[in-house]
């Protein structure tokens, strides 16, 4: 199974801050890279498709890039609505998500 | 507009079969594919399985004896069974959608499942 390790597993952040979250996966899983907000007692919603797309609805200072490996979810000056959970998941092969941020506030 | 839902038991004894359902609306399990997550309480997300939508089946390697989905195209509905269920099966239960770019874009509200010892 493709592995997705994340980090970091949590961050305390200030609002206005840039966050920028990361997952590894172990073997190539090219573009098929999904990025999830989750709040409490609610359900994953969508925040990027396919690596750098951004979701329907999504602020536009959300954002997804790919280094080699390595995916990126970029959050530009926070807003406290944005402090949450967040997940990636490869869905190049069976799907497997990493293992969740947590967004704190300081 | 595209909804799921998901419904069943929320207690089941250890040992026992579970059984969901996914009610879906909006369009078509001809057209898309439906997928199960769970996410056990204060823990990250596991993909479960996917039933396609020329209804073959996929299913996670750690559950794929235990595991089957279904559904009825009729009524819109796709069945998560689930046997010999242990207290770490105790978790939300999802599902979400597959197509394309529209891959995993709604979700239902999940049903949490505990499974008493």
């Amino acid at each position: 199974d493709i592995q997705m390790t994340q980090s970091p597993s949590s961050m305390s952040v200030s609002l206005g801050d840039t966050v920028t979250i990361t997952c590894r996966a172990s073997q190539d899983v090219g573009i098929y890279v999904n990025w999830f907000q989750q709040k409490p007692g609610k359900s994953p919603r969508r925040m990027i498709y396919r690596a750098t797309n951004l979701a329907d609805g999504v602020p536009s200072r959300f954002s997804g890039s790919r280094s080699g490996s390595d995916y990126s979810l970029t959050i530009s000056s926070l807003e406290s609505e944005d402090v949450a959970d967040y997940h990636c998941l490869q869905y190049d092969e069976y799907p497997t998500f990493g293992g969740g941020t947590k967004l704190e506030l300081k | 507009q595209v909804q799921l839902k998901e419904s069943g038991p929320v207690l089941v004894q250890a040992s026992e079969t579970l059984s969901l359902t996914c009610t879906v609306s909006g369009f078509s399990l001809t057209n898309y594919g439906v997928i199960w997550v769970r996410q056990p309480p204060g823990k990250g997300l596991e993909w479960m399985g996917i039933i396609w939508r020329n209804g073959n089946t996929d299913y996670n390697s750690a559950l794929k004896s235990r595991l089957s989905i279904n559904r009825d195209t009729s009524k819109s509905q796709v069945f998560l069974k689930m046997n010999s269920l242990q207290t770490d099966d105790t978790a939300i239960y999802y599902c979400t959608r597959e197509r394309d770019l529209n891959t995993f874009d709604y979700w239902g509200q999940g049903v949490m499942v505990t499974v008493s010892s």
